[in-house]
């Protein structure tokens, strides 16, 4: 069983940010939380981790809370390419890889 | 460059066939694996490996076969298609980094068995 909570779905207006939420307060000391995103039809693209600091790239940010219960990703300026389903993944990297388990993820729309 | 290469990118095939989908990554990783998406759903594991030689199962591994004869290749066979396994196909690859696995996925095989 998936091991996070997302909302179902989500909008966003062109060119504002778009802050997905997620809920993971089971989370371990040797989980990392991942983020992926699927573009319909598309395999699914990596788009950032952490364990417990903030971390940014090309594409997102990611917010951890201090007790690491749940976090947010963050894109700073969404586009209509950025619509996708959106999935967090807690990630034990004490375990073999790409033993990824996805639940439904969040659906983000982004209007114009 | 290619990444993680899938083929066939459409597939169908009648009840009781057998078949195989072919999975290729050439970023000298160690880590395979073979997930399926059904309609409106999140990717379910259905095999993975750890290296050349070495397999195991993943959530949904009933009606599935694979092989890790070398790092590059990763097979995944049907032994006789259901309509059950109508779906879509991901294979992943991914390296051990320090801080954490990051996964590439191929762009996915869509099978349809009647």
């Amino acid at each position: 069983d998936a091991k996070t909570t997302q909302p179902p779905s989500m909008d966003c207006a062109e060119g504002r940010a778009a802050n997905l939420p997620c809920n993971h307060s089971t989370i371990s000391g040797n989980e990392y939380v991942y983020w992926y995103r699927q573009i319909h039809s598309q395999g699914p693209q990596y788009i950032i981790h952490g364990l417990k600091n903030n971390e940014t790239n090309e594409m997102a940010s990611l917010i951890i809370t201090e007790d690491r219960k749940s976090s947010t990703l963050i894109l700073p300026h969404a586009t209509l390419r950025d619509t996708a389903v959106y999935y967090c993944i807690v990630v034990n990297i004490m375990e073999y890889g790409n033993k990824l388990v996805f639940g439904a993820g969040t659906i983000l729309r982004v209007k114009s | 460059n290619a990444g993680v290469t899938q083929t066939p990118k459409f597939q169908v095939l009648k009840t009781g066939q057998s078949m195989t989908l072919q999975c290729a990554q050439d970023m000298n990783h160690e880590y395979m694996s073979w997930y399926r998406q059904d309609p409106g759903m999140g990717l379910r594991l259905i095999h993975y490996s750890v290296g050349a030689g070495i397999t195991d199962q993943g959530e949904v591994p009933n009606g599935y076969n694979v092989s890790r004869s070398t790092t590059e290749d990763f097979p995944l066979r049907l032994l006789s298609a259901a309509p059950s396994q109508t779906s879509v196909y991901f294979c992943a690859s991914s390296y051990t980094g320090v801080s954490g696995n990051t996964i590439y996925f191929g762009e996915g095989s869509w099978l349809t068995v009647v």
